[in-house]
Formats: C-alpha cells, sequence, structure tokens
C-alpha cells in the first residue's frame, strides 16, 4: 500500500539546537511530497513541497527539506530551532497527477523547549 | 493570499441531529476535500470534490455526505450526528497539477464537533 510514515511521535529539541522531523514514503512512481504545519486550533500551513529537481527544497519559517531517493526519505530540518516553531507536523504525498489523492502522515509533535 | 473559511470553529450537538459544516473557498479552485482529524490517526479523507455537482468517497464516507452547489462552497454534512464523529474536521482546496507542478492544498482553521 501506498503511505507515508512519520517514525516519531514526539520529537523534544532545546531552543538553538537543529531539529529534525522525520518521514518516509512508500509509493509507486514518482513521490511529490509535502510537509504541513499545524499549529493549536488551526489549520495545516503548507511549508514546502518536493516534485522534481535539487534534492534539498527551502520552506516557510527557515526550515528545509531533504528528498533522499535511496532512503525514500523527506526529513525536515531546521538548524536553529526556536520556541516558536512547536507545532505539529505533517508529511504528506501527492498520489496522483490531479492533486485529488493525498496521504497524510500521522504527525509529529515537535516542542521546542526554552 | 488564499483563504479557505469554515463556517463554525466550535460546535457542539446531539446524537441523532442533522449537522452542516460549510467550508468556502475564494481561489477558484477546482478541488476542494473535507477531512477528519483525530489524535494519532492523522488526517484521514471524507470526501473530495472536483468540480460542482461532483464528489468523490474517500477513506472513511459512511456517515457522511456532501454538496457542492456551487463551485466556492463545500459543504459537509452528517445525517445522524454521533458520538464517534466528534472530532477535528478540515476543509482544504486546489487546483489541479498542471504538467509538472503539483499543488499544495490550502487548509481553512477547522471546525471542532462535540456530539454528545
Amino acid at each position: 500500500a501506498q503511505s507515508v510514515a512519520q517514525p516519531e511521535d514526539q520529537v523534544n529539541v532545546a531552543e538553538g539546537n537543529p531539529l529534525t522531523v522525520k518521514c518516509t514514503y512508500s509509493v509507486s512512481g514518482n513521490p511529490y511530497l509535502f510537509w504541513y504545519v499545524q499549529y493549536p486550533n488551526r489549520g495545516l500551513q503548507f511549508l514546502l513541497k518536493y516534485i522534481t529537481g535539487d534534492n534539498l527544497v527551502k520552506g516557510s519559517y527557515g526550515v528545509e527539506a531533504e528528498f533522499n531517493k535511496s532512503q525514500t526519505s523527506f526529513h525536515l530540518k531546521k538548524p536553529s530551532a526556536l520556541v516558536s516553531d512547536s507545532a505539529l507536523y505533517f508529511c504528506a504525498v501527492d498520489l496522483d497527477n490531479y492533486g485529488q489523492n493525498f496521504v497524510f502522515g500521522p504527525g509529529t509533535r515537535l516542542s521546542v523547549l526554552p | 493570499d488564499v483563504k479557505v473559511t469554515q463556517s463554525s470553529r466550535y460546535l457542539v450537538k446531539r446524537t441523532g441531529e442533522k449537522v452542516f459544516l460549510e467550508c468556502v473557498q475564494d481561489m477558484d479552485h477546482e478541488n476542494m476535500f473535507w477531512y477528519r482529524q483525530d489524535p494519532g490517526l492523522g488526517l484521514r479523507l471524507i470526501y473530495f470534490s472536483y468540480d460542482v455537482k461532483m464528489k468523490e468517497k474517500g477513506d472513511i464516507p459512511e456517515g457522511y455526505s456532501v454538496s457542492r452547489e456551487k463551485k466556492e462552497r463545500f459543504s459537509l454534512i452528517l445525517e445522524s450526528a454521533s458520538t464517534n464523529q466528534t472530532s477535528m474536521y478540515l476543509c482544504a482546496s486546489s487546483s489541479p497539477a498542471s504538467g509538472s507542478f503539483h499543488n499544495e492544498q490550502f487548509f481553512g482553521p477547522g471546525t471542532r464537533l462535540t456530539v454528545l
């Protein structure tokens, strides 16, 4: 089955340290990958996407993600975490060419500790 | 900026009531979606629509129906609300992919529905 996994339910990091939120995928064909963030009692906000081209993608709020085809991963990273980065992060994959078939991972809760 | 609005942020209903959740987008998007979000389960697709009056079932359509009479508006209907439909409901919209350009979905703020 085509799917997206986020192996960590919770990630804790100290403010100023680098953060990584992990995502792996299992799809047939080309993966079209997305990261979203959700702040408390809000909808999801788009951060970045990988469609093709450069494996390192930069997004909003200073985050970036690296597409690794051999490891089927698309980890989200930020060099220096802020307390305001604390949120729920979702990885997603678009399974078709019509934008109608997104599969979301279960989410990873990031807590940045002051 | 794309804006997706949902009619209520919080809603409390009783078992057996008919519930309407409304979603409006202002970017002329063809695709609109209804998801429910539950802790540990991520987002699960209930229904989506790719055009006016068109709808497709998602992964968990049982107990729900939808209506799309106008391009900008997509309604989710709980015919007879049950306690297991207590959840966060998220509406989203997008335009279809064009060639290699795959578009993100834009989300509304969500409606937290409690069924007593």
